[in-house]
C-alpha cells in the first residue's frame, strides 16, 4: 500500500500568514494526488487535484506543487475561513489512501 | 447541481448487518466511478471501496479492512450507490460518505455527500 505522510499534523497560525503543508508518498504516484479541506461536522471539499490544478470555485490563495514524491499545499495568505483540517489523497493505485491530516488553527 | 445524499446509518450490534444508500442527482451517474469513504470519530479519512462505471463493467475494489464483509454496488437506472455491510465490528463505527469519482480511474473525488453515521455497539 502507498503511505502518505503529512506534516505537520497541527499548525497554529495568524491571519495573513503563508501556510505550507507537505505530503510525502512512500513510492511514486505521478501527479495522482488531491488535497481536501474539511471543516468540523462537514464533508471534505476538493481543493486541488492532479497535484497542482485548482478546483473550480476554490480561491486562488490555494496552490499545490509536486517534486518527485513530495507534494505541497500552500495557502498564500490565510483567511479566518481557512481554519480546517487538510488531507492529501493518492489515487494512483489501490487501496486509495489519505494522509493523516493537518489541522490548521488561528 | 450535483447532489449526493446518504441514508441508512444507525445503531447496530457487533456481528450485525446494515445497508447504506446514496442517492445521486445532477449528473450522469452511470458515467462515473463512485466511492465510499469513512471517518471514525475524531480520526482521519479512510477509503472503503469503489465501483467502476458501466463502461468498465461495474467492477469493484475494497479496502483490506472490509474485504469479504462489505460490498459496494450501484443501480444506474435509479441513480443509487449502495454499501452492504455484514459482520460489523466496533471499529467500523464511523461517518460514511459517498463520493463521486471520475469518468476514468485515477481521478479525485470532486463531490461528497453529507455522510451517514454508523454506530456499532452492544
Amino acid at each position: 500500500d502507498i503511505q502518505l505522510t503529512q506534516s505537520p499534523s497541527f499548525l497554529s497560525v495568524s491571519v495573513g500568514d503563508r501556510v505550507t503543508i507537505t505530503c510525502r508518498a512512500s513510492q511514486g504516484i505521478g501527479s495522482y494526488l488531491a488535497w481536501y479541506q474539511q471543516k468540523p461536522g462537514k464533508a471534505p471539499k476538493l481543493l486541488i487535484y492532479a497535484a497542482s490544478t485548482l478546483q473550480s470555485g476554490v480561491p486562488s490563495r490555494f496552490s499545490g506543487t509536486r517534486s518527485a514524491t513530495e507534494f505541497t499545499l500552500t495557502i498564500s495568505s490565510l483567511q479566518p475561513e481557512d481554519t480546517a483540517t487538510y488531507y492529501c489523497q493518492q489515487f494512483d493505485s489501490y487501496p486509495l489512501t489519505f494522509g493523516g491530516g493537518t489541522k490548521v488553527e488561528i | 447541481e450535483v447532489q449526493l445524499v446518504e441514508s441508512g446509518g444507525g445503531l447496530v450490534q457487533p456481528g450485525g448487518s446494515l445497508k447504506l444508500s446514496c442517492a445521486a442527482s445532477g449528473f450522469t451517474f452511470s458515467d462515473h466511478y463512485m466511492d465510499w469513504v469513512r471517518q471514525a470519530p475524531g480520526k482521519g479519512l479512510e477509503w472503503v471501496g469503489r465501483i467502476r462505471n458501466k463502461a468498465n463493467g461495474h467492477t469493484t475494489e475494497h479496502a483490506a479492512s472490509v474485504e469479504g464483509r462489505f460490498t459496494v454496488s450501484r443501480d444506474d437506472l435509479e441513480n443509487f450507490l449502495y454499501l452492504r455491510m455484514n459482520s460489523l465490528k466496533i471499529e467500523d463505527t464511523a461517518v460514511y460518505y459517498c463520493a463521486r469519482g471520475g469518468r476514468i480511474g485515477n481521478a479525485q473525488n470532486d463531490y461528497w455527500g453529507q455522510g451517514t453515521l454508523v454506530s456499532v455497539s452492544s
